[in-house]
């Protein structure tokens, strides 16, 4: 049975600082995605990655994927108070099925 | 572009009532699922489609039914409801093409409670 561990589950954090959030999973897959939630809002998709060692950054983020040690990170750098939401990463528990496994999610706060 | 509709977005229910939640998407996307978010645990996968009259089940399938008799609907039901199915519910779709299977394009979701 695949599982998807994140952590931290809470994070607080000020402007300006660097910080990462981890995301393991238990069985061998190549897909992970990473979501973002607004608070009492949906999901939207902000990163897919396919491979090993696939590295993809959208402005202050940037998702990678070691899928030997199954493990991908979202590094957050300079956090601006815009990023503040809940962030789930989902790997696919049997590839191209589209049947994802959510982590618990990080909920994060970046105070000014 | 209307993407996924989910309705209806808030919903009371008694213990035993049933119900249903509608989802329709416009991208003319195969695979469509639904999730439950409860606190804590991340989403869930209930029930999930690869196209028109093919349904499998998730992980929470218990006390939910769902058919898809269109590419565009996939209504989820409650059989008889039990506060146990108090939840946030996402209907999410994808195109299926290629290797992005698992992105998804997920409803505005559906705040279930059950009394």
């Amino acid at each position: 049975e695949l599982k998807v561990e994140q952590n931290p589950l809470f994070l607080s954090m000020q402007e300006g600082k660097n910080y990462t959030i981890y995301c393991n999973y238990s069985t061998t897959s190549d897909r992970l995605y990473w979501y973002r939630q607004d608070p009492g809002k949906s999901l939207e998709s902000l990163f897919v990655l396919l491979s090993n060692g696939a590295v993809k950054q959208e402005g202050r983020l940037m998702a990678s994927l070691d899928t030997k040690a199954r493990l991908s990170t979202l590094h957050i750098t300079a956090a601006v108070h815009d990023l503040s939401a809940t962030y789930f990463c989902a790997v696919e528990e049997i590839q191209g099925a589209q049947k994802l496994v959510f982590g618990q999610g990080t909920r994060l706060t970046i105070n000014p | 572009n209307a993407g996924v509709t989910q309705t209806p977005k808030f919903q009371v229910l008694k213990t035993g009532q049933s119900m249903t939640l509608q989802c329709a998407q416009d991208m003319n996307h195969e695979y469509m699922s639904w999730y439950r978010q409860d606190p804590g645990m991340g989403l869930r996968l209930i029930h999930y489609s690869v196209g028109a009259g093919i349904t499998d089940q998730g992980e929470v399938p218990n006390g939910y039914n769902v058919s898809r008799s269109t590419t565009e609907d996939f209504p989820l039901r409650l059989l008889s409801a039990a506060p146990s199915q108090t939840s946030v519910y996402f209907c999410a779709s994808s195109s299926g093409q290629g290797a992005r299977t698992g992105e998804l394009f997920f409803g505005e979701g559906s705040r279930l409670t059950v009394l």
